[in-house]
């Protein structure tokens, strides 16, 4: 149990386009999911926590109008990576959290601006 | 948060065990020791996680020192398939976050 997808797992698009990644829980209720974003040979970086019904709550140095989260329903949260740069090339994981303790990830999502 | 210490990477022979060192010596009463490996372009995965006492599950054991200042992460015999970048990280068990913080974590490559 306790699994997470994201969609797409792979995207490439053009420099000022906008993409939307996708993040569900599949078998539990999400009350909390959170976004990372990892650089090559990085460690994960935490951008935003979003809870189900209220505005997410971005991590100092992330900017929200560029990184527009979603959290519609307790299943599934999306990432809008509005006029993507070459710089936002990374890899998206998000997670999910069915109470205050444990958390599960997703699978990621490999964006490549060009 | 208290801040982790782990090294950059460490080796290991297939079959042998592995033990993944970490330091958190401002690990505070409240704070529990967390295990995540993520290998090569997945999501991190959970293996463990304790408070004081030594821990065990199917993929590892979790052993922390008396002073809780640091714990040693040990998968008992080590399969190439355990490849991956170990996360040590320590935050509250109960409280207003749940979040995460990721440290640099340790490269574990097990060799044939």
């Amino acid at each position: 149990g306790a699994v997470v997808s994201q969609h797409p797992s792979r995207v490439i698009c053009k420099s000022g386009t906008s993409v939307k990644i996708e993040c569900r829980s599949l078998d539990f209720q999400a009350t909390t999911m959170f976004w990372y974003r990892q650089f090559p040979k990085k460690s994960l970086m935490l951008m935003a926590t979003s809870n189900e019904g209220s505005k997410a709550t971005y991590e100092q140095g992330v900017e929200k109008d560029k990184f527009l989260i979603n959290h519609a329903s307790l299943t599934l949260s999306t990432l809008t990576v509005t006029s993507a740069h070459p710089e936002d090339s990374s890899f998206y994981i998000c997670s999910g959290a069915p109470g205050t303790y444990e958390q599960y990830f997703g699978p990621g999502t490999r964006l490549t601006v060009t | 948060d208290a801040k982790t210490t782990q090294p950059p990477s460490m080796d290991c022979a297939e079959g042998r065990a592995a033990n993944l060192p970490c330091n958190h010596s401002t690990i505070s009463g409240n704070e529990y020791v967390y295990w995540y490996r993520q290998i090569h372009s997945q999501g991190p995965q959970y293996i463990i996680h304790g408070l004081k006492n030594n821990e065990t599950n199917e993929m590892a054991s979790l052993i922390i020192t008396e002073d809780r200042k640091s714990s040693t992460l040990i998968l008992p015999h080590a399969t190439l398939r355990d490849t991956a970048v170990y996360y040590c990280i320590v935050r509250p068990r109960s409280g207003a976050t749940n979040k995460l913080i990721f440290g640099t974590g340790t490269l574990l490559a097990v060799q044939p």
